[in-house]
């Protein structure tokens, strides 16, 4: 079956780490993302990862995945108020022309100055 | 530019008033789809569409409809809304091919709140 799920607030200082944690339960996941969704806005793909890596780095962003515990996290280095948003996890499932993808309730980031 | 448009970005209706919520795209994607989002619950997929005169059934599907008679276009209906709709709505879209190179990243529209008193 397919579920992920995430803890659904952070609040981190201005200058620290955050790191979003994710679970899923479908072990066939081809893509996981991370999208982030700024206030009244829609959805914007952030990073993701193919599901045969265990790290990915993109300037602040590290994205870990342990596919034996089926987790995903997403470190943001030195957090800035503009990274105050609702972050969502989502995995891709699926083979051939269609791939469902199901996202997770998302974690709201609350960057305090 | 790019983008996914959806229209109205707000309204606020009556029970039993059908509505059609617009979603357009200019990056000729194959795939087009609808959520909703609610607190607590995330982005939940009511309706998808892998191509013209193609839609299918996402998670949620009950109380809406789409049709798919062009690309670009990907309306949902709303025959007879109920409060339990109000909601924000999403439309996305992305390539179906998962040829070298297309993670498959969905791109979204800025969002419809619906509100249904």
């Amino acid at each position: 079956g397919e579920d992920v799920e995430q803890s659904l607030f952070l609040s981190v200082r201005e200058g620290d780490s955050s790191v979003i944690n994710c679970t899923y339960t479908d072990s066939s996941s081809t893509y996981l993302y991370w999208y982030k969704q700024e206030p009244g806005a829609g959805l914007q793909l952030l990073t993701y990862i193919f599901s045969n890596m265990d790290m990915k780095q993109d300037q602040r962003l590290t994205v870990l995945l342990n596919k034996k515990d089926k987790h995903l996290s997403l470190r943001i280095a030195d957090t800035q108020t503009g990274d105050s948003a609702i972050y969502f996890c989502a995995e891709s499932i699926g083979s051939g022309g269609y791939q469902k993808v199901t996202f997770g309730t998302g974690t709201k980031l609350q960057v305090i100055p | 530019e790019a983008q996914v448009t959806q229209n109205p970005r707000y309204l606020i209706t009556v029970t039993g008033k059908k509505l059609t919520v617009t979603c357009s795209q200019n990056m000729n994607h194959e795939y087009m789809s609808w959520y909703r989002q609610d607190p607590g619950l995330g982005l939940r997929q009511i309706y998808y569409s892998m191509n013209v005169e193609v839609t299918d059934k996402g998670d949620v599907p009950e109380g809406y409809k789409v049709s798919r008679k062009e690309k670009r276009n990907f309306p949902l209906i709303l025959e007879s809304p109920s409060p339990n709709q109000t909601s924000l709505y999403f439309c996305a879209s992305t390539k179906k091919d998962r040829a070298s190179g297309n993670t498959g990243e969905l791109f979204f529209g800025e969002g419809s709140r619906l509100t249904v008193l």
